[in-house]
Parts: structure tokens; C-alpha cells; sequence
């Protein structure tokens, strides 16, 4: 597709339980980024990727949070052992790789923990 | 720790009148953008100012970056209900790294 792309649009999960997100980015685009917003919020930064490599990781919340990329192309956001706080959207976005370079962002994953 | 402070949190205004949102920090960023989210999308970049002193206008838009690069402000004149949406503000930190505000939720009313 011509944009970036997110799957599922909404999950709903059980306290305790793991769940992966993915992103589809902009073919071509070196990079990518997670973030997370709280309803009504701003964006909170969680992880950068130039290709596959994440030089930054300093947002992840805690260890139960994790992030892959593979094939300089589909990202995998994964949360373990879910807590109701982790409840937000997850939002991705890609660019040409730096700040200078347009971020182009997903529609996002609703999550929901019971 | 929140390094952008955007104000106000909300604001409901009539079409036609105009508005300014702010977006503060103590912090110097090398360029800051400009973002408007609607429900259930992604943001979508409206401008990014690079220099201090600088201000930009997208049509009914103007945007000005602080002479010391850490703040900003959005002016809106004769707003429509086109307009509502969350804007959010985004300062870059290094050379790829983005911090987004707080958020300012704008309801224009016909």
C-alpha cells in the first residue's frame, strides 16, 4: 500500500496475556518509530529503527515491552504479561531517516486490557 | 518528564473566530513541527520551522518558531469546522529523535 499500514486496528486482551502489534512501513523508508498515546494525549516516544538496527530504545516503559524489525521493511511491537496501563493507541511511523525527512504515521492499534 | 507544554488543553470555538496555540519548553529543539490528528488516524504534519524567528502561513495557518527556538505558536484565523482536530506540536531532539507535546483539542463550532 501507499502509506503506512497497522494491524489489528483494535485489540482487546486479557490482563496477563501477550499481544504483538505490526507495522507496515512506507517501502523504502530507513526509518521507523513506536510511540504511545494515552486517550487524550500526546505522543509518548517508545523506539527508533535505522534499518533494522534500534540505536534508541529509551522509551520502551519496561522489559516487558520489546520491538523487532526485519527485512529493513515490518516492524513487531510486543507487549508481555499486559497490565490494564499498557490500555492506549500505538501509533508507527516511518520517514527517510532523520529529522529533516517527513514522519508518515499509521492509523494505530486501539489496545485494550480487561 | 513533559518537555513541551502546549495550551490550552482545549478550546470550542465558533466558525469565523480566529485562535493561537501555544507550545512551550525550556529546552532548545534544532527544528519544530507542526501535527493535526483526527479521531482515529495518525497525525498528519501540517509544517516544520527550522529557524528562530521563523513564521510560515499554510493559508488560513501561521506558525512561528521562538527567537530562542523553544517555543512555537499556531494562529488561526476565521476557523471552520474543518479545523477541529487535536494539534499537536513536535520538537526534534538530535537528528531523529521527536519530542510531542501535550496536545490542544480545537472544536469549531458552525
Amino acid at each position: 500500500g501507499a502509506g503506512v499500514s497497522q494491524s489489528p486496528s483494535n485489540k482487546v486482551t486479557e490482563k496477563g496475556k501477550d499481544v504483538e502489534l505490526r507495522c507496515d512501513p512506507i517501502s523504502g523508508h530507513t526509518a521507523l518509530y513506536w510511540y504511545r498515546q494515552r486517550l487524550g494525549q500526546g505522543l509518548e516516544f517508545l523506539i527508533y529503527f535505522q534499518g533494522n538496527s534500534a540505536p534508541d530504545k529509551s522509551g520502551l516503559p519496561s522489559d516487558r515491552f520489546s520491538a523487532e524489525r526485519t527485512g529493513e521493511s515490518v516492524s513487531t511491537l510486543t507487549i508481555q504479561r499486559t497490565q490494564q496501563e499498557d490500555s492506549a493507541v500505538y501509533l508507527c511511523a516511518s520517514s527517510f531517516g532523520s529529522t529533516k525527512n517527513i514522519q508518515y504515521f499509521g492509523a494505530g492499534t486501539r489496545l485494550s486490557v480487561l | 518528564t513533559q518537555l513541551l507544554e502546549q495550551s490550552p488543553q482545549f478550546l470550542s470555538i465558533q466558525e469565523g473566530e480566529n485562535l493561537t496555540v501555544y507550545c512551550n519548553s525550556s529546552s532548545v529543539f534544532s527544528s519544530l513541527q507542526w501535527y493535526r490528528q483526527e479521531p482515529g488516524e495518525g497525525p498528519v504534519l501540517l509544517v516544520t520551522v527550522v529557524t528562530g524567528g521563523e513564521v510560515k502561513k499554510l493559508k488560513r495557518l501561521t506558525f512561528q518558531f521562538g527567537d530562542a527556538r523553544k517555543d512555537s505558536s499556531l494562529h488561526i484565523t476565521a476557523a471552520q469546522p474543518g479545523d477541529t482536530g487535536l494539534y499537536l506540536c513536535a520538537g526534534a531532539r538530535g537528528t531523529y529523535k521527536y519530542i510531542f507535546g501535550t496536545g490542544t483539542r480545537l472544536k469549531v463550532l458552525a
